[in-house]
Order: structure tokens, then sequence, then C-alpha cells
């Protein structure tokens, strides 16, 4: 089975602090993607990976960078945490090629900004 | 941009059938799916349709009409344990990314 790890379940972090999210995937995939969780919005994408070190915004990229070193691991950059980044997490990585290509997804870091 | 409504929520009844619809308006359509979340859960993936017609799985199906934009996922024989939030996705050809509707809570009751 793929399995999709992050790093913390839960964070409690200050206002300008930096915050790493970690993000490791274990099947291999070419794509991997980093999505935010807000009641009432759903799943809004902020950056995705096709390959190693390479990077696309997504449509909320906006106080958040990435990286992506290994093919296995995506991380989630927050360079200064405000208090509206407070929410759900998700990690998720896709195979590319003609398969069904379905997301497969992290349990999700829960980032509390005060 | 993509735009991906469904209903907020819905409540049925243990046992019956409920059906749960999404429209899209997207370019570069590359496949529908669906995922359900379980409070407190990740997203898990329920279908996947990139052809008109229905694909059925076990008590779930989902059907696709890429003219209309439209889907709907449907649940037979409602279990407790399907309480959840459905939620749609569409797939562009765009690096293949995903996007999400807000998801539609399912409320089982007894």
């Amino acid at each position: 089975d793929v399995k999709v790890t992050q790093s913390s379940r839960y964070l409690v972090k200050r206002t300008g602090e930096k915050v790493f999210l970690e993000c490791v995937q274990d099947m291999d995939h070419e794509n991997m993607f980093w999505y935010r969780q807000d009641p009432g919005l759903g799943l809004r994408l902020i950056y995705f990976s096709y390959d190693v070190k390479m990077k696309e915004k997504g449509d909320i990229p906006e106080g958040y960078s990435v990286s992506r070193e290994k093919k296995e691991r995506f991380s989630l950059i927050l360079e200064s945490a405000s208090t509206n980044q407070t929410s759900m997490y998700l990690c998720a990585s896709s195979l590319q090629g003609p398969t069904t290509g379905e997301l497969f997804f992290g349990e999700g870091s829960r980032l509390t900004v005060l | 941009g993509q735009n991906i409504d469904q209903p907020t929520e819905m409540t049925a009844t243990e046992g019956a059938i409920v059906q749960i619809n999404c429209t899209y308006q997207t370019s570069g359509f590359n496949g529908l799916f669906w995922y359900q979340q379980h409070a407190g859960e990740a997203p898990t993936f329920l279908s996947y349709n990139v052809l008109d017609g229905l694909e059925e799985k076990g008590r779930f199906s989902s059907f696709l009409s890429r003219s209309k934009g439209y889907s709907y996922l449907l649940l037979k024989e409602l279990q407790m344990k399907d309480s959840a939030s459905y939620l749609c996705a569409v797939r562009t050809y765009n690096f293949n990314k995903f996007y999400f509707g807000s998801g539609t809570k399912l409320n089982v009751k007894p």
C-alpha cells in the first residue's frame, strides 16, 4: 500500500516563526502536492512538484515555499507564519503516466499560529 | 479557472440510497474523482471517471457526463459508517493538477 507520511499531526507556532512541514511517500510517485483545507473552502492547492527540484505554484502560493531535493520528500515552508495560515495542511502524491493517477493523501498536519 | 460545485450537506437514512451531485467548469479536463473523508482523517479515493457513463464499485457508483459538466456519486444500502464528507475533484491535463469542490457532508441517521 502507498504510504504518505507527514511529520507532525499537530503544531502550534507563534506569528513570525519559520515553519517546516515535511512529507514523505514510499511508492516512487513523481507528483507531490501540498493543499490546505479550511471549512467551507475545501482543498486548495498551494504548490506541487512533478519531479525532483521542480516546483509549480498552485492557486494560493503566497506566504509559502517548497523544497523537493529527493523524489520521496516534499517540504512546505512558511517563512514567517501568520494567523491566517492556521489550517489543516494535506500532502498528497500520485503517479504520472497511463494509470488512474489518483491522489494518495497523508494524515494531515493541523497548524495553529498564535 | 476551475469551478466545482456540490451541495454543502445532505442527510439520509440507514439502508437508503443517496445521490451526491457535482457540477464543474474546467479547461483541460482529464478525469473526475470522488474521495471520502471522515472527520479528522485524510481523504481516501473512492472512484474515477474519465469517459461518460456509470462506474460501479460495490455499494458505490459514479456517473459522468462531460458535455454537461456533471457527475454524481450514488451510495446504496447506506450504513452509519458512510457518514463522512464526500469530495468531488477534477484533474486537468495541466501537470495533472487536481481541483476540489468544497465537499458534501453526508449525515446517515438510524
